[in-house]
């Protein structure tokens, strides 16, 4: 099993352009959630997905962030227009229904907006 | 909602010794607890989790944790500490209950572990 794959590792982005991070959860896992990582705000979950739909995005932090899940397999999280506060580790996670909590985090994008 | 509290923000143990992280939660019922550890550079990694049952729980690379209900927390535990043991460690808290059995997790702020030789 590769776990789950995030891509790309590392992103630099100019202000105000769009960046899209995307995640593979591990197959067969049916929830998903993705996770900002900052040193000011530690770890916030940002939205997650349950058979691939969104229910509960309280997280996401404003209109410029969308996430969508168009099948079990695949994942985005777009930010248009980034900002340099928007700066972080974004992590994506998967996990199976009433398997305990089953977490398995992604290696993360490190995402820089200057 | 929930919420967890990991007071000590840095620890510094030499290789070793014993260890324990502190953790508290705050919940209304019985929490689902968890331990996760990261590598520089890296996602988290599952290290152990409480539902119910023996409070005592055994996790992977020799932790254990005990949940205390009384004191509402959930310390981490190792006997003797290796240099690999190095990372952030994070605290989480998850609702009970939820509809899904998979709800969302709450994370403290982490506990950075330095190990001197």
């Amino acid at each position: 099993d590769a776990g789950v794959i995030q891509s790309p590792r590392h992103e630099v982005t100019e202000m105000g352009q769009e960046v899209t991070l995307r995640c593979k959860p591990i197959s067969g896992h049916n929830s998903l959630f993705w996770y900002r990582q900052t040193m000011m705000r530690g770890l916030e979950l940002l939205i997650y997905f349950n058979n691939n739909v969104p229910i509960d995005d309280s997280g996401m932090p404003e209109d410029r962030f969308s996430a969508k899940m168009p099948n079990a397999s695949f994942s985005t999280l777009k930010i248009q227009p980034s900002e340099p506060r928007d700066s972080a580790v974004y992590f994506c996670a998967s996990s199976l229904d009433r398997e305990a909590y089953g977490y398995t985090f992604g290696s993360g994008t490190r995402l820089t907006v200057v | 909602a929930q919420s967890v509290t990991q007071p000590d923000i840095h620890i510094t143990v030499s290789e070793g010794a014993s260890l324990e992280l502190r953790c508290n939660y705050s919940y209304g019922a019985t929490p689902y607890l968890f331990w996760y550890v990261q590598s520089p550079g890296q996602g988290l990694q599952l290290l152990l989790k409480y539902f119910s049952g023996d409070t005592l729980v055994q996790g992977i690379k020799g932790f254990e944790a005990e949940f205390k209900r009384s004191q509402s927390s959930f310390n981490l535990r190792k006997p003797s500490v290796h240099w690999s043991d190095a990372a952030e460690y994070f605290c989480a808290v998850g609702a009970s209950g939820g509809y899904f059995g998979n709800e969302k997790l709450t994370f403290g702020t982490g506990t950075r572990l330095t190990i001197i030789p």
